[in-house]
């Protein structure tokens, strides 16, 4: 069965805190990893990761692809209060047709 | 405007009633999605569409149906509401590009 995990559930930093989040998935037909941040209601897209694309940066954010551990971490430097979200991950496969498997996903709270 | 929109956006209902929740979308995506999230675990897959002719079931569709009515809309029905159907559920569309974009969800209580 295929199933993407992620950790910690949740987490509390203070301002100014660098904080990694994980990933980790078993999925037959790997496609694509998305990682998404859902402060209110609609998650909004950060990054897609895939084979050709390990890496990808934006500010203070940062993601890489661990193919051969088959995870997956999202990198926050100098973590503001607006950080506080959950942040999402999602697997894309095509096992029997395409889908995508999301995680539970990252409570994150910062701190002022 | 939003691109991705969902109607309504919060709804009461009791058991047994039928419910349909509307999406529409100004992207110009042809693959739209269904999903329900819970809390604790997740967004979770319950129909998804590639085009206006073709339908699939998620790893959730029972006691769900949907309907592609045009490359922009795609609509969820209950048919007989029952109360663990009480979620928040979102619409989501993907082009070529795998990236999602998600409607801002519809809050459903059923009673």
């Amino acid at each position: 069965e295929d199933k993407v995990v992620q950790s910690p559930l949740s987490l509390v930093v203070h301002e100014g805190d660098t904080v990694t989040l994980n990933c980790s998935y078993e999925v037959t037909n790997f496609r694509s990893l998305l990682w998404y941040k859902q402060e209110k209601k609609a998650p909004t897209f950060l990054f897609m990761l895939t084979s050709s694309g390990i890496e990808k940066k934006s500010g203070r954010l940062s993601s890489i692809l661990d193919k051969k551990e088959l995870s997956s971490i999202l990198n926050i430097t100098a973590t503001q209060t607006g950080d506080s979200a959950i942040y999402l991950c999602a697997v894309g496969t095509t096992s029997g047709t395409y889908k995508y498997i999301f995680g539970t996903g990252t409570r994150l709270k910062v701190l002022a | 405007d939003a691109d991705v929109t969902q109607t309504p956006r919060n709804r009461i209902t009791k058991t047994g009633k039928r419910i349909m929740l509307e999406c529409s979308q100004t992207k110009g995506h042809d693959r739209m999605y269904w999903y329900r999230q819970d809390p604790g675990l997740g967004l979770r897959l319950i129909y998804y569409s590639f085009d206006v002719k073709d339908i699939n079931k998620g790893e959730i569709s029972d006691g769900y149906s949907v309907s592609r009515q045009a490359q922009a809309k795609f609509s969820l029905s209950l048919e007989s509401a029952i109360p663990n159907q009480t979620a928040l559920y979102f619409c989501a569309t993907s082009g070529v590009v795998e990236t999602q974009y998600f409607g801002p969800g519809t809050r459903l209580l059923v009673l």
